[in-house]
């Protein structure tokens, strides 16, 4: 089993559309839980980052986790197409790091 | 503005061939890592380094080494290389305090081998 697991997609929405990134883990020593996109022959960029349980929010993006369940979830709120690009999720236990696959979103105009 | 530059975006080469992949970054980070990145299977730890010519194995070392003899200069070495080995190789960087999150990445270097 993966440390890590994250739907490939793609996922494809229309503008405006309300979209659900998701990762299930398997690790409950993971604290630090983040989410990096990843525009087309670029590196990845920390989009958001969270400690531990709970939501954090960050203008149309908000990231939430849940220890409980080993889930954690970003949802982008009325998506633009700037928005396409592929998301990741990460996890870290404070030493040791783990990447999902990532998902590949497209917003259509 | 912090920056990890790698030094080629495109790079192809043969069977057998030595490459040698490099990574700088500029704002003063421990660790830096290397890592492949394929369809399907995500984001792949190849070596990381926690400090100056030290080193440490990841998940896929197989085929690969590394050197770090400045703190700001990480090189990855494919020492004969494979057509299996074609794949897009992306360096991090990260600071060694807690909270151990924000990896800083490079625009990667797509590497072919023919």
């Amino acid at each position: 089993q993966k440390e890590v697991e994250q739907d490939p997609g793609p996922l494809s929405v229309p503008e405006g559309a309300i979209v659900s990134l998701n990762c299930t883990y398997s690790n409950s020593a993971f604290q630090y839980f983040m989410w990096y996109r990843q525009y087309s022959r670029k590196g990845p960029e920390l989009l958001m980052y969270t400690y531990s349980s709970g939501n954090k929010e960050d203008g149309r993006f908000t990231a939430q986790v849940d220890k409980s369940s080993k889930y954690i979830s970003l949802f982008i709120r009325d998506s633009q197409p700037s928005d396409s690009a592929t998301y990741l999720c990460a996890m870290s236990t404070g030493n040791q790091f783990y990447f999902g696959t990532g998902t590949s979103l497209t917003v259509i105009p | 503005d912090v920056k990890v530059t790698q030094s080629s975006r495109y790079l192809v080469k043969r069977t057998g061939e030595k490459v040698f992949l490099e990574c700088v970054q500029d704002m003063d980070h421990e660790n830096m890592f290397w890592y492949r990145q394929d369809p399907g299977l995500g984001l792949r730890l190849i070596y990381f380094s926690y400090d100056v010519k030290m080193k440490e194995k990841g998940d896929i070392p197989e085929g690969y080494s590394v050197s770090r003899e400045k703190k700001e200069r990480f090189s990855l070495i494919l020492e004969s290389a494979s057509t299996n080995q074609t794949s897009m190789y992306l360096c991090a960087s990260t600071y060694s305090g807690i909270p151990y999150n924000e990896q800083f990445f490079g625009p990667g270097t797509r590497l072919t081998v023919l």
